[in-house]
C-alpha cells in the first residue's frame, strides 16, 4: 500500500489568488490523480498528473486554471488558480502503482474562497 | 459513456439489520469494480474489489453483469458501520469513475 500525504490540509483564500497543493506518496507509484469533491457531492476527476510531462485533463477542467506537475514518481502539485468561490472545494490527491490497481487518496486539501 | 449510479444518498437502517448499498454501472466492456468507505474524518479507503471476490468487515459484493450491478450487502449492520460508502468502476486503465455515494447511518 501507500500512504499518501497532502498540504496545505486547508487554506481560507481571496478571490483572485492561487494556491499550490502539494501530494507527496511515501513509495512509487505509477499512476497519480487529482480529484475534486464539493460539498455534498462525489469526487470528479480532475487530471492524471504525468511524470515529467503534461497533465492529462478531463473534459471541463483547463490547464490555465488547474495547473499540475509531476516532477518524480512521487510527488505532484495541483495549482487553482484566479480563484472565485465557486472553486470552494475539498481537493484529493491520489496515486496507485498499477494502471488497474486500487487507489490510495491522501486526507484532502479542504479549500475556502471568499 | 462509463456512469455509475448509487440510488439512495442515504440509507438508515437498525442494528443488526441486514444491509444493502446499490450499485448500478453503464459500461460496454468489462469493467473492474470497488467499493470506497469514508468514514468521519478519515480518508477514503478501499472496502473491496469484486475480483478479490472476499468479505471485509462482513461486507460482500457480487458483480452482477446482467444486471449491471455491484451491489454492497452485509447481514447485520453494526454502529461502526456507518459511513459514506462509494461505489467506482476503472474502464481497463483509463481512470476511475466514482458513483455519487451513499450515506449509510446504523442506529442503535
Amino acid at each position: 500500500s501507500a500512504v499518501i500525504s497532502q498540504k496545505p490540509s486547508r487554506d481560507i483564500c481571496q478571490r483572485g489568488t492561487s494556491l499550490t497543493i502539494q501530494c507527496q506518496v511515501d513509495s512509487q507509484v505509477t499512476m497519480m490523480f487529482w480529484y475534486r469533491q464539493q460539498p455534498g457531492q462525489s469526487l470528479t476527476l480532475i487530471a492524471t498528473a504525468n511524470q515529467g510531462s503534461e497533465a492529462t485533463y478531463e473534459s471541463g477542467f483547463v490547464i490555465d486554471k488547474f495547473p499540475i506537475s509531476r516532477p518524480n514518481l512521487t510527488f505532484s502539485t495541483l495549482t487553482v488558480s484566479n480563484m472565485s468561490p465557486e472553486d470552494s472545494s475539498i481537493y484529493l490527491c491520489s496515486g496507485s502503482a498499477q494502471v488497474r490497481n486500487e487507489q490510495f487518496f491522501g486526507p484532502g486539501t479542504r479549500l475556502t474562497v471568499l | 459513456a462509463q456512469r455509475v449510479t448509487q440510488p439512495e444518498k442515504l440509507l438508515s437502517v437498525f442494528k443488526g439489520a441486514p444491509v444493502e448499498l446499490k450499485c448500478n454501472y453503464s459500461y460496454s466492456g468489462s469493467p473492474e469494480l470497488f467499493w470506497y468507505v469514508q468514514y468521519s474524518r478519515q480518508r477514503l479507503q478501499l472496502l473491496l474489489r469484486h475480483i478479490s471476490r472476499e468479505s471485509i468487515k462482513g461486507f460482500t459484493a457480487d458483480l452482477n453483469k446482467g444486471e449491471t450491478s455491484f451491489h454492497l450487502k452485509k447481514p447485520f449492520a453494526q454502529e461502526e458501520d456507518s459511513a459514506m460508502y462509494y461505489c467506482a468502476l476503472n474502464n481497463y486503465g483509463q481512470n476511475f469513475v466514482f458513483g455519487p455515494g451513499t450515506r449509510l447511518s446504523v442506529l442503535p
